[in-house]
Order: C-alpha cells, then structure tokens, then sequence
C-alpha cells in the first residue's frame, strides 16, 4: 500500500503570508497510463473535505488562484501565496494511483 | 449541480445492523464511482473503498474488507455503505465522495457526511 506523508502537521501563518505543506509518497504515483494522481483536499472546521487540486496542479472549478500545487514522482508541494482568514482548516493530499487509494495525515493551518 | 446527499445521523448499540445512503443527482450516476471515506473523531481521513455504478466493480482497502459492505442501486442513483454488526470503534463520521476515475483520478464532490455513533 502507498503511504502518504505530510509536513508539516501544523503550520501557523500570518494573514497575507505564504505558506506550503509537503506530501511525500511511499513510491512513485506515476501511473501506467502516464498520469499523477494526487490531489490536494481542505476540510474546514465542521465541514465535509473539499477538492483544491488535482492531477499534482490543476486547479479545481472554484479554486482561488491563490492556490497552487506542484511535485512529480513522490514528492508534492500545495502552496498559498497569501493567507487569508477563511483558509484556515485541515489540508490533506490524497493518491488515486494505485488501490486502496490513500490520504495523508492532514496539515492544520492556523492563523499566527 | 452536482450533489450527494447522505442519510441522517445515527445512533446505534453495538452488535446491531446499520445500511447508510449516499444519493446523487446532476449528473449521470452510472458514469462514475462512489467512494466512502471515514473519519473518526478528532482525526484525518481514511479510504474504505469504491464502487463503480456502471457495473458495480467494487474495491475494498483491506483495513475494511469484510468489515463494511459497499452496495448501490443505480435505478434510484443511491450508493450504501453497510456493517452486518457494528462495535464501539465504527464511531465516526462517514463521508462519501464522487470519484472521478481514470483520466482524472480525484474525489470531486463530497456529501455532507453521516455521523454514526455506537454506544451502549
């Protein structure tokens, strides 16, 4: 099974700072059919997950172009350029490369 | 709009049966895949499995496998999610999720979750 590693698991940031979470998987999510498939997910306080990226760096339909994701192979990055207050909740990166489908540990952005 | 509504929260005692639901709408159900997503409380998110509602392919990860049982009836767009007996420690909130598939690969739309609790 792959396994999904996030750091960190927590990261507070000022409003209007950067900030970035690493995904690191157990083996490459290069599937045969030659595409990546990780995703970036958030989840806010009492809310369902919600899909932010997908296929390493496309924006999903709603996404702010604040948002952007980045990596090849095993290693990933989901960026925020700058923080805003409604970013706040849990990030998770998710693998659909290979089954059983597997999610990091989240990440907890708070606000500093 | 895409939408996936899921049953009620439930309270159950363990050892009993509990079948919940996942209804889709705007879009064509048969064309994609349902997954089921626990989270229990105060932690992340873990993938139970999938089903494909065009023939009912279905894929279980081996930490649920003949513990849950994933089910759908595609004439009323619904997908389940099952436990024949539940324990104490199936207390979580479950999410589904419609799952893209090949060519995409990610869970784009999410139900608002059922919190199932198992208590004596």
């Amino acid at each position: 099974d792959i396994v999904m590693t996030q750091t960190p698991l927590s990261s507070p940031v000022s409003l209007g700072q950067p900030a970035s979470i690493s995904c690191r998987s157990s083996q490459s999510l290069v599937h045969s059919d030659g595409n990546t498939y990780l995703s970036w997910l958030q989840q806010r306080p009492g809310q369902p997950p919600r899909l932010l990226i997908y296929k390493i760096s496309n924006r999903f339909s709603g996404v702010p172009d604040r948002f952007s994701g980045s990596g090849a192979g095993t290693d990933f990055t989901l960026k925020i350029t700058r923080v805003e207050a409604e970013d706040v909740g849990v990030y998770y990166c998710m693998q659909a490369t290979q089954y059983p489908h597997s999610f990091g540990q989240g990440t907890k952005l708070e606000i500093k | 709009e895409v939408r996936l509504v899921q049953s009620g929260a439930e309270v159950k005692k363990p050892g009993e049966s509990l079948k919940i639901s996942c209804k889709g709408s705007g879009y064509s159900f048969t064309s994609y895949w349902i997954a089921w997503v626990r989270q229990m409380p105060g932690k992340g998110l873990e993938w139970m499995g999938v089903i494909y509602l065009g023939d009912s392919d279905t894929r279980y990860s081996p930490s649920f496998q003949g513990q849950v049982t994933i089910s759908a009836d595609k004439s009323i767009s619904t997908a389940y999610l099952q436990w024949s007996s539940l324990k104490a420690s199936d207390t979580a909130m479950y999410y589904c999720a419609r799952f893209r598939g090949t060519y995409l690969g990610d869970f784009d739309y999410w139900g608002q979750g059922t919190l199932v609790t198992v208590s004596s």
